[in-house]
């Protein structure tokens, strides 16, 4: 089975950049997603395949893969980004997720 | 205009089989590439992929509930079904539809809320 490493927690001053990791085998091969979920809501999917926004997303939420690390940036972290967030990859048939990051802004 | 809603039991007990109903919209799963997925949250942990189907009816489910799961879908309704036997206490969580273009999931339902207890 595949496995994807997501640190539990991350902070982030007001104003500043948040980078959060996602951690698996040769990970770069494969597409990568991203999802913010906020307390009591569906999650929201922010980047799709490595680095692209939907509609709707903000510039200052970007991708990037490579190697075995996959990361989600999130430029001038606002107090409205703090959430949940997870990684995703189709792998082996299956959808993977990683066991989510808690974003937190101070 | 994508719209996915979750139905079914808020409530089972165990041993029973839940059948949750997803009923979207803005979308048909004739239409070759679309599927559907199925996903759920035990109350504040992570998100935890059950199955999906395809447009060409193909299904995939989790390696770990394959044995427990059956996923189907009714085009004509534009309805997705997901089964789940032998439902236990640690099975309560929030489960959630979502619509799948490529690898990534796009679109969710809100979810709804399922409880196994006696």
């Amino acid at each position: 089975s595949y496995e994807l490493t997501q640190p539990l927690s991350v902070s982030v001053a007001l104003g500043q950049t948040a980078r959060i990791t996602c951690g698996g085998n040769n990970i770069e091969s494969k597409n990568v997603h991203w999802y913010q979920q906020k307390p009591g809501q569906a999650p929201v999917l922010v980047i799709y395949r490595d680095t692209n926004r939907p509609s709707g997303i903000p510039e200052r939420f970007s991708g990037s893969n490579s190697g075995n690390t996959a990361t989600l940036t999130i430029s001038r972290a606002q107090a409205g980004d703090e959430a949940a967030y997870y990684c995703q990859v189709w792998a082996f048939s299956t959808v993977v997720f990683g066991g989510g990051t808690m974003l937190t802004v101070l | 205009q994508v719209t996915l809603r979750e139905s079914g039991p808020a409530l089972v007990k165990p041993t029973q089989t839940l059948t949750l109903t997803c009923t979207f919209s803005g979308f048909s799963l004739s239409t070759s590439g679309m599927c559907v997925g199925w996903i759920r949250q035990p109350p504040g942990k992570a998100l935890e992929w059950l199955a999906r189907i395809d447009w060409d009816d193909d299904k995939y489910y989790s390696t770990s509930l394959k044995t427990r799961l059956t996923i189907s879908k009714d085009t004509s309704k534009d309805q997705v079904v997901l089964t789940m036997t032998n439902m236990d206490p640690v099975d309560t969580a929030t489960y959630y539809c979502a619509r799948i273009l490529g690898s990534e999931l796009d679109y969710w339902g809100q979810g709804t809320l399922v409880t196994v207890s006696s």
